[in-house]
């Protein structure tokens, strides 16, 4: 079955500590991977997406994800966090040849110490 | 560009009333899809609808659980007989195809 895995519930970086937010999935085809981030009252918004070509992807506000075919994985990064990028952060798998419905993971909550 | 929409934001309601909740879809986006999402979890699929044709319900949506995309515009969500369960963040998101999926901000509903 298809799967999205965020090992970490909750993070705090200081602000302008580098940041990585892990993703694991499950998925049996060529996987559409998606980052997204939430802050309270607020849509989703997309940071990123890996449809193919390279594995390396380059989002809005500076992050950035590598897709590891060998390891399942979709982590995301950004070199120096801000403040404003406290919030609720999602991966997600996209199911293509399935209607392409998202499958979220539970999210990984992210706080800035100043 | 209008983004997608969603109404009420909020919604209040008894247990056992019925609730609708309306999204109206990025205007040249044929897909449109719900999900439902609650304290501390990522969304879940609820449904999805490409025009008006309604191709796939989720196990999560019950036979209280109803929607409709009429002339393949904006979509309507009902509950009927809500439960105290059913208090969720409910939302709306519509694509062009399988491309990316953008989303309203949600109506978050709470059962009492």
């Amino acid at each position: 079955a298809q799967s999205v895995t965020q090992p970490d519930i909750h993070i705090t970086v200081s602000e302008g500590a580098s940041l990585e937010l892990r993703c694991n999935y499950s998925y049996g085809a060529t996987p559409y991977l998606f980052w997204y981030v939430q802050s309270p009252g607020q849509g989703l918004q997309l940071l990123l997406k890996y449809f193919s070509g390279d594995t390396l992807v380059q989002g809005i506000k500076g992050f950035e994800a590598e897709f590891k075919r060998s390891q399942s994985s979709f982590n995301l990064r950004k070199p120096s966090v801000h403040w404003s990028d406290a919030a609720e952060y999602f991966c997600a798998v996209g199911t293509y040849n399935q209607g392409g419905k998202l499958i979220f993971g539970q999210g990984t909550e992210l706080s800035v110490k100043p | 560009d209008t983004g997608v929409s969603q109404d009420p934001r909020h919604k209040i309601t008894k247990r056992g009333q019925n609730v609708t909740f309306r999204c109206d879809p990025i205007s040249e986006h044929n897909r449109l899809y719900w999900y439902r999402q609650t304290l501390g979890q990522g969304p879940e699929f609820l449904t999805y609808f490409q025009n008006e044709a309604q191709l796939e319900k989720s196990r999560l949506l019950s036979d209280r659980f109803s929607a409709e995309r009429p002339k393949g515009s904006f979509s309507t969500l009902e509950i009927q007989r809500t439960e105290q369960g059913d208090s969720a963040m409910y939302l709306c998101a519509s694509s062009r195809d399988a491309g990316e999926q953008f989303f309203g901000p949600g109506t978050r509903l709470t059962v009492l």
